[in-house]
Formats: structure tokens, sequence, C-alpha cells
């Protein structure tokens, strides 16, 4: 069975850092995997979405990697401001692209100010 | 984009009460809809694969007396927690995707927030 970890579980930063956040799953054969942002009691924002065959995905401050073969994803996330203080969740969708996700528990993000 | 609309999106009822939710697929049509569960400091758990026209396909451990999926057409599934107990106060989230077996993201709900008391 799936599982997906993500570490750290909670990490504090002053804003203008860089800063990496890390997603590992234990079975490498996934159909995609995607990064999301929640915010406090609401749904999920999808921030990079990376196909099995691609390497990374950039959009704006974030750039996401996969490296597949050894189960482990990264999400990057330059000159961090406030407004990015969110719990980021990682999800690997497996089979044929018709199943549901599996979750990692997530990584609560504070930028402090 | 995609939208997809979650209602209601909070709940507080009765122990006992059986609650529904909806979950739309609004400017796309959705073959496919997932319904996920999460719990205070968890991670999301899918609980139910509903397919439009057939019967959804549950995971294990999930009761599929308990919790009622309806998916009638290709634009709504409907979630329906009967005789909800406080054990089932959680965050039920939806999502659909637009093709079976496509390289297109699932796009979610904003969740509903379910308290039993």
């Amino acid at each position: 069975k799936q599982e997906v970890t993500q570490i750290p579980a909670a990490l504090s930063v002053p804003e203008g850092e860089n800063l990496v956040l890390n997603c590992s799953f234990t079975d490498s054969a996934i159909y995609n995997l995607q990064w999301f942002r929640q915010d406090p009691g609401k749904g999920l924002t999808s921030l990079l979405l990376i196909q099995s065959s691609q390497r990374e995905q950039t959009s704006g401050r974030l750039n996401a990697s996969l490296d597949k073969s050894s189960g482990r994803s990264t999400l990057y996330i330059a000159a961090s401001q406030p407004g990015d203080s969110a719990t980021y969740l990682c999800a690997v969708l497996e089979g044929g692209g018709a199943d549901g996700l599996t979750f990692g528990k997530g990584t609560h993000l504070i930028i402090q100010p | 984009g995609a939208v997809v609309s979650q209602h209601p999106s909070r709940v507080i009822c009765k122990s006992g009460t059986s609650v529904k939710i909806e979950c739309r697929s609004l400017d796309f049509q959705a073959t496919t809809m997932f319904w996920y569960r999460q719990f205070p400091k968890q991670s999301l758990m899918l609980m139910a694969t509903s397919n439009e026209g057939s019967k959804a396909t549950y995971e294990q451990g999930v009761e599929k007396d308990k919790f009622l999926i309806n998916h009638a057409s290709l634009t709504l599934s409907t979630l329906t927690v009967t005789s909800a107990h406080p054990e089932d106060s959680s965050f039920y989230i939806c999502s659909a995707k637009p093709l079976r077996n496509s390289n297109q993201p699932q796009h979610f709900g904003d969740g509903t927030r379910l308290s039993i008391l």
C-alpha cells in the first residue's frame, strides 16, 4: 500500500527566506504527483502537478521536483512571504490515473513577517 | 478554470441525524468524483470513488451502508452520512475529474466541516 510522508511536519521561517519541503512515497509506480496548499478550514488549492515522466515543474516562486526512482519530491519556495503561510500537502496518483489520491499529512508552514 | 462547488460548507447537527453533502462540477462534466475525509492533524484519506451511472467503490474500512454515495449525473455526486454519530465529525471534501484515465488533475471543492453533537 502506498504511503506518503512529508518532512518536516511544521516549519517556521522569517519572511524572505528560501525553503524546501520534502515528500517521499513508498511505491515508485506513480502516475503523477501533486502539491497542494490548504488554508485553515478550507479546501485544497492545486499548486503544481508533475507527471511521472517529468522531473520538475515551476510556477512563479514555486518549483517542484520529482525523482520517481527514489520516491522523492521537493517543493521549493523562493523569497517566502507571510501570505505563503498554510499547510502544504503532497499527493500521489497511482494506477492508470483513475484512482483517488494518496496524501501525506502535510507540512504546516508559518512565514514570520 | 475548472470549478467544483461543495455544499454545505458547515453542518452542526444532533447525533442520529442523516446529513447530505453535495459536490457539483460547475463548468465541466465529471465521470468520476472522489470523496475524502480528513480528521484533525491527519492526512486526507480517500473514502470512495463515485462513478456516474454505477455503484461507488469504497475503500477498505469505509462502511457503504453508512456513507451513501449517489452520482446520478455528470455534474453531481452526493454523500449522505446516515445516522451520524460524534465519531463521524470530520472534514469531508470532494474532488472531480473531467475524464477517466486522463492527465487532467482532480479539482477539489472547499470541503464540508461536519460536527455531530
